[in-house]
């Protein structure tokens, strides 16, 4: 299994407050993502780093800002949540950008927003 | 832009069964990649097999075998002899170009045992 954490793996917090949910790898990966899950939607891409400070928007970035301050960690920011963004989300990571390479999913953190 | 359907929301098999996933997809890209996620209960994404746009043989790995028939822009997925640990959301996703991976809606599976 590739090697990828992500902290907290469960949190409460209510309506208008910061959250901040990191992703931790151990594989030296350039590519790292940030999805959600919803149900009835799969999974969508919030925004990807495509290198250390280097990050782009995915299909539902709104509401969310990202931060790689280093190649192992890729942190997803909620600056003030809404009950909207309960949700289970999901850190990704692969080697680049070629589809060849394949994305290796984290456990996943589920935030609840009250 | 790519987009990927799954029309089943939920399926079911007997254990020992073959069951077989659909996925259609669509996409402007003349090489791209198509990939089933096993997502168990534990909520871990986990890859099952993935197939390249650019061959005509199909994938398969054990148990797992897909049926890609690129005219039609379908890829569905073949689980033989089922077992009760194939009991997940499988996710159909494509990639390819400079799109990102995009999933479906995903299938529930149930086995009976």
């Amino acid at each position: 299994d590739a090697g990828i954490t992500q902290s907290p793996r469960h949190k409460v917090t209510e309506t208008g407050t910061p959250v901040t949910l990191r992703c931790h790898q151990t594989e030296n990966h350039r590519y790292m993502y940030w999805y959600r899950q919803d149900p009835g939607h799969g999974l969508r891409l919030i925004h990807y780093s495509y290198g250390v400070k280097d990050t782009d928007k995915g299909e539902v970035s709104d509401g969310y800002s990202v931060s790689r301050s280093k190649t192992e960690d890729f942190l997803l920011t909620l600056e003030s949540a809404t009950s909207s963004q309960t949700s289970v989300y999901f850190c990704a990571i692969s080697e680049s950008y070629r589809p060849t390479d394949t994305q290796y999913f984290g456990p996943g953190t589920r935030l609840t927003v009250l | 832009a790519q987009t990927v359907t799954q029309s089943q929301p939920e399926m079911s098999v007997q254990e020992a069964e073959t069951v077989t996933l659909s996925c259609t997809y669509d996409t402007s890209e003349s090489d791209y990649y198509l990939f089933w996620y096993k997502q168990p209960p534990s909520r871990q994404m986990i890859l099952v097999i993935r197939q390249e746009a650019y061959k005509q043989q199909n994938a398969t790995e054990n148990r797992f075998s897909v049926n890609f028939q690129k005219a039609a822009k379908s890829f569905s997925l073949k689980i033989s002899d089922s077992q009760l640990g194939d009991a997940a959301m499988y996710f159909c996703a494509s990639v390819g170009g400079s799109e990102k991976l995009v999933f479906g809606k995903g299938t529930k599976l149930t086995v009976n045992p």
